[in-house]
């Protein structure tokens, strides 16, 4: 099966960079992807990291080390509207593609 | 980007009863995902729905108890049965993107069980 692993709680400073880590365990890894979700929300895609390395889409970026099984999302320019639940997720195979989200990193923006 | 619409947002039933979600995307999809996301914790795999075929249930989630049907290939319902309060969770129907990397989801139900 898969597991993930990143922090419960993350508390960070407006204007500032936060960095979320996740390690997994997994079989049959295609990649890892990350998602916010805001309280009543829905969960949002953010990126997706297929190889190694660093992908920049705007203020996030996400990492990937397929040998560490270790990847971050990074979040710059901290803005309130950034407070909410992130979540790694990885897809493996399985038959078909199927997707496994981590326990999930509350961030808190503070001012 | 899919658009996908569910229904009810939002329910309080009573033990025993059951109810039955709706997923309608805007586009033909191959595969439907069902997921369950119980208070302040992660969202769990609860079965795939392929169209023409039985849906494929995780471990720990049986057919019974989580009905799902997928008449078409905008469409999909799941039903949770004879509920119970520990059913009390947001159920979360998904889409894959194009290129398989990223899922969208619908706005979820949250089912409040008595």
């Amino acid at each position: 099966g898969q597991s993930l692993e990143q922090p419960s709680e993350v508390t960070a400073v407006e204007g500032a960079i936060v960095q979320i880590n996740c390690t997994y365990q997994t079989s049959g890894f295609y990649g890892l992807s990350w998602y916010q979700q805001h309280d009543g929300g829905a969960p949002t895609f953010l990126s997706y990291n297929g190889l190694d390395g660093l992908e920049e889409t705007g203020r996030f970026s996400s990492f990937l080390s397929r040998s560490d099984s270790y990847g971050y999302l990074l979040l710059q320019e901290l803005q309130m509207k950034d407070s909410a639940s992130y979540f790694c997720a990885v897809s493996a195979s399985g038959g078909y593609q199927k997707v496994t989200f981590g326990t999930g990193t509350k961030l808190q923006v503070i001012p | 980007s899919a658009v996908i619409s569910q229904k009810p947002s939002r329910d309080i039933c009573q033990r025993g009863t059951s109810l039955t979600i709706q997923c309608q995307v805007d586009s033909q999809v191959t595969m439907m995902f069902w997921y369950r996301q119980q208070p302040g914790q992660s969202l769990t795999l609860i079965a795939t729905a392929n169209q023409g075929s039985e849906a494929t249930y995780e471990s720990g989630f049986v057919i019974d108890k989580f009905p799902i049907s997928r008449p078409n290939l905008t469409f999909s319902t799941l039903t949770v049965s004879n509920m119970s309060p520990e059913d009390s969770s947001i159920y979360l129907c998904s889409v894959e993107g194009e290129t398989n990397e990223k899922l969208f989801f619908g706005s979820g139900t949250q089912l409040s069980v008595l």
